[in-house]
């Protein structure tokens, strides 16, 4: 199975700040990447897929790049709702797999 | 409004069954694959089962395979795990999830809102 990991595990951030996450895949996925937003008690909402293809009705402060190994998920302006845990997927490949998620909270 | 409601979790002892339902609405539903995906308490997210529009197509991750059965009855509108030997690392909120097919194929667009099921003596 391709493992899939992320950086960093958490971190504190603030309104209005920039911030990225970064995902890596054990092998090359190409660009079947797609990233997920989990508030606590939620269900998991999709963000971007294709690596950087925003799933409709997501703000476009959202952003994703990358491709092959590597891929970024990048929030221009934080908003208060966006402290939330984000997870990255590879589905290049059964099984799909998830990466062990980012926890985005508030400084 | 697409709609995925998951029933059927509860505590479980070791070794024994359960089966979670999935009830969906709001969508042509035998038009898409669907999943399940499981998350233990304070963990991330773990796929569990996929299962194509017709299904002729099953997956399932080698921590269930021989032990879960994804089905579904499309003139129901339905989506099922059967869940046998039970295990304690089973524990988790499980999830019903659509792929969205096309070029969103094999992701996760819409989900349910989870259903426990706890596997302890």
């Amino acid at each position: 199975a391709i493992r899939m990991t992320q950086s960093p595990s958490s971190f504190s951030a603030s309104t209005g700040d920039r911030v990225t996450i970064t995902c890596r895949a054990s092998q090359g996925i190409s660009s079947y990447l797609a990233w997920y937003q989990q508030k606590p008690g939620k269900a998991p909402k999709l963000l971007i897929y294709a690596a950087s293809t925003l799933q409709s009705g997501v703000p476009s402060r959202f952003s994703g790049s990358g491709s092959g190994t590597d891929f970024t998920l990048t929030i221009s302006c934080l908003q208060s709702e966006d402290f939330a845990t984000y997870y990255c997927q590879q589905y290049y490949s059964y099984p799909v797999t998830f990466g062990p998620g980012t926890k985005v909270d508030i400084k | 409004e697409v709609q995925l409601v998951e029933s059927g979790g509860g505590l479980v002892q070791p070794g024994g069954s359960l089966r979670l339902s999935c009830a969906a609405s709001g969508f042509t539903f035998s038009s898409y694959s669907m999943n399940w995906v499981r998350q233990a308490p304070g963990k991330g997210l773990e796929w569990v089962s996929y299962i194509s529009s017709s299904s002729s197509t099953i997956y399932y991750a080698d921590s269930v395979k021989g032990r879960f059965t994804i089905s579904r009855d499309n003139a129901k509108n339905s989506l099922y795990l059967q869940m046998n030997s039970l295990r304690d690392e089973d524990t988790a909120v499980y999830y019903c999830a659509r792929d969205p097919s096309f070029a969103a194929a094999n992701t996760f667009d819409y989900w349910g809102q989870g259903t426990l099921v706890t596997v302890s003596s």
